[in-house]
């Protein structure tokens, strides 16, 4: 069974500095890689999909995937108290429909 | 905001009776997956539908039923209710399965079982 790994935290930086998320996965076959931001009480909300080995950035947003490690990671950059929230990470693979399998999701927490 | 609706916000339910849950998907998108997500944890798939038609399955007993009309909305039905169904319930859009691999959530229905 695909398992999807992610330190559950709180995750603490101060308002400025670089946040850096993790998450790792047991499945080799697992092709897509997504991050989502859920705040206390709402929707998951996606912020990230990445696809190849490498690195993708968006914004203050970089998205980190290696297949050879089973890792993908996710770097803000500029920490704000607006970026708090949980982030979850889901991977998908191709033979398997779309469906996403969840980590449990890091908490951030931004500090003025 | 996604464009995905979902209805209601809240739900009130006991033990032992049956639920309607209901998805709008996004303009465009022909596919709904829906979520189950227990208080602290990640969403877990309950199954997904494309065209009408059961498009995928996840761990979930066979009282998690689905619908998907011609319009693309989308109903999840559950009977027999049990304490452990209180979760916040998610749809998510997409396009083609083949085509596109990003999903996009809706808002969510809480669901509380007494």
């Amino acid at each position: 069974q695909k398992e999807v790994e992610q330190n559950s935290g709180p995750l603490s930086v101060p308002e400025g500095a670089i946040a850096s998320l993790n998450c790792t996965y047991s499945d080799r076959v697992s092709q897509s890689f997504f991050w989502y931001r859920q705040y206390s009480g709402k929707s998951p909300e996606l912020i990230m999909s990445i696809y190849s080995n490498g690195d993708k950035e968006d914004g203050r947003f970089t998205a980190q995937l290696n297949k050879a490690s089973q890792y993908v990671s996710l770097l803000i950059r500029d920490s704000q108290p607006s970026d708090s929230a949980t982030y979850l990470c889901a991977v998908r693979e191709d033979n398997a429909g779309n469906m996403l399998t969840f980590g449990g999701g890091t908490r951030l927490m931004v500090k003025p | 905001e996604t464009g995905v609706t979902q209805s209601p916000t809240h739900l009130i339910k006991t033990r032992g009776q049956q639920v309607t849950l209901r998805c709008s998907s996004q303009s465009g998108h022909n596919t709904v997956s829906w979520y189950q997500q227990a208080l602290g944890q990640g969403p877990q798939f309950i199954f997904q539908y494309y065209r009408e038609e059961e498009n995928g399955r996840g761990n979930f007993p066979p009282r998690f039923s689905g619908l998907q009309f011609p319009n693309y909305s989308s109903e999840l039905n559950v009977n027999a209710l049990e304490l452990d169904d209180s979760a916040l319930y998610l749809c998510a859009s997409s396009l083609d399965p083949s085509a596109s691999y990003e999903q996009y959530f809706g808002p969510g229905t809480r669901l509380t079982v007494t």
